[in-house]
């Protein structure tokens, strides 16, 4: 079966830019997380939906950033404008209904985002 | 601050040897989990353990949980170089689901 499918892998951009990442869920999963991770702060919840309704967005660092999750299968976070500061690996996590409550989520491989 | 902190935070052993590292938390948990990371990829979860548990095993790994002193350990036995990794332990607050993670221990397994 695919797991969690983000892209993409790795971007590089200049400080100013947007950049739009994506991820698709594993299919019959009804949450999704973002997560990013630097060194210096480690893995941060930014967002999650439940049946594509944002549920808590309280770790989205501030107005740059957006999520949206149009369908059940597609999701993206976006920041605009994109900063030094925003340099990390964004991860995109699913969960089913009977297992997210037990704290178990199905991460894809992260989307390495470098702003120069 | 993170509601898991690992210790240590890196843990280097040599191929054979048991890796025990440890996890403490900040308020009331229903579980815990535990997660690898290898480098360069994303998170896989291993074992959870819930509140009313005290030791889980799940093939070489062993995860005991002290709700008293709201610690956690991971023991993994009989150590492979495949065990290089970074291990996360993870706790969802008694409401709501949002997994929060602790920062960490790197272990390097020589061969």
């Amino acid at each position: 079966d695919a797991g969690v499918i983000q892209s993409p892998r790795h971007e590089v951009t200049e400080m100013g830019q947007e950049v739009t990442l994506r991820c698709k869920p594993i299919s019959g999963h009804d949450y999704l997380f973002w997560y990013r991770q630097t060194m210096m702060r480690g893995l941060e919840l930014l967002i999650y939906f439940n049946n594509n309704v944002p549920i808590d967005d309280s770790g989205m660092p501030e107005d740059r950033f957006s999520a949206k999750m149009p369908n059940a299968s597609f999701s993206t976070l976006k920041i605009q404008p994109s900063e030094p500061r925003d340099s990390a690996v964004y991860f995109c996590a699913s969960s089913p209904a009977d297992r997210v409550n037990t704290g178990e989520l199905f991460f894809g491989e992260g989307s390495r985002l470098t702003v120069l | 601050s993170q509601q898991g902190e690992e210790d240590p935070q890196a843990l280097s052993i040599q191929e054979g040897e048991n890796a025990t590292m440890n996890c403490s938390y900040k308020t009331s948990i229903n579980n815990l989990q535990w997660y690898r990371q290898n480098s360069g990829r994303g998170l896989v979860h291993l074992i959870l353990i819930r509140s009313n548990e005290r030791e889980k095993h799940s093939g070489r790994l062993r995860v005991t949980l002290d709700t008293s002193k709201k610690s956690s350990s991971l023991l993994i036995t009989a150590s492979r170089a495949a065990d290089t990794a970074s291990y996360f332990c993870a706790t969802l607050k008694a409401a709501g689901n949002k997994l929060t993670f602790g920062g960490g221990t790197r272990v390097l397994v020589k061969p």
